[in-house]
């Protein structure tokens, strides 16, 4: 079975860019997570989605950060303009329906400089 | 408030020795507690789940509710045991999301 994908692996930007992720779950997986994990800390939800449709987005910065989910299958999330403290690995997850455990990707290290 | 704390950012043992990573919470309700863990290049991954109550490669965890702790605990550590391990709740009925603890790095000297 695949695991989760995500590209691209690393990025560096500057402040004020923008930039986007993109995140291909396990095939079949309902619930697509998308995780901010600042160095030193544990990972922090940012957006939820089941299929399509958006579950919890309560921590997500919607002045500069969109996600989207669109045909319920692979999710992009945005960030537009970046700030130095969006430094972060950007984790993506899904879980199937059902089930508790999520499989993560293996993450986005977004640098902003 | 929902909250997973990790007290040691930073735990050190010999190989054979005991090894207890320390994890509470605070949660108003019964939680669902997880170990995940994550080793050098690897993904995240779930080491154990409060309700299966089972011994994974050594480890077990129990939930005390009246201590609001879920400690993570194996008898003789091994060099392979060393990891980052993150502790773990997910509130009920908010479709499996997970509040994360800061982490905790345990190293296994040989």
């Amino acid at each position: 079975e695949a695991g989760v994908a995500q590209s691209p692996r690393y990025k560096i930007i500057e402040k004020r860019q923008s930039v986007a992720f993109w995140c291909n779950p396990i095939s079949g997986h309902a619930t697509l997570y998308w995780y901010q994990q600042i160095l030193g800390q544990g990972p922090k939800l940012l957006i939820q989605f089941q299929n399509n449709g958006v579950v919890d987005d309560s921590q997500l910065p919607k002045d500069r950060f969109s996600a989207e989910r669109l045909k319920g299958v692979d999710s992009t999330l945005k960030i537009q303009p970046a700030k130095l403290e969006d430094s972060a690995v950007y984790l993506c997850a899904s879980r199937a329906q059902g089930t508790y455990e999520q499989y993560f990707g293996p993450g986005t290290r977004l640098t902003v400089t | 408030a929902q909250r997973v704390t990790q007290p040691e950012k930073l735990l050190s043992v010999f190989k054979g020795a005991p090894v207890e990573l320390k994890c509470n919470y605070s949660y108003s309700g019964s939680p669902e507690l997880f170990w995940y863990v994550q080793y050098s290049r690897q993904r995240l991954q779930l080491l154990l789940r409060h309700i299966s109550r089972e011994s994974i490669k050594g480890f077990t965890a129990d939930l005390n509710k009246g201590e609001t702790s879920f400690h993570l605990k194996k008898p003789f550590a091994q060099e392979e045991d060393s990891a980052m391990y993150y502790c773990a709740l997910s509130p009920y009925n908010q479709g499996g999301k997970l509040i994360f603890g800061q982490g905790t790095e345990l190293s296994v000297k040989p």
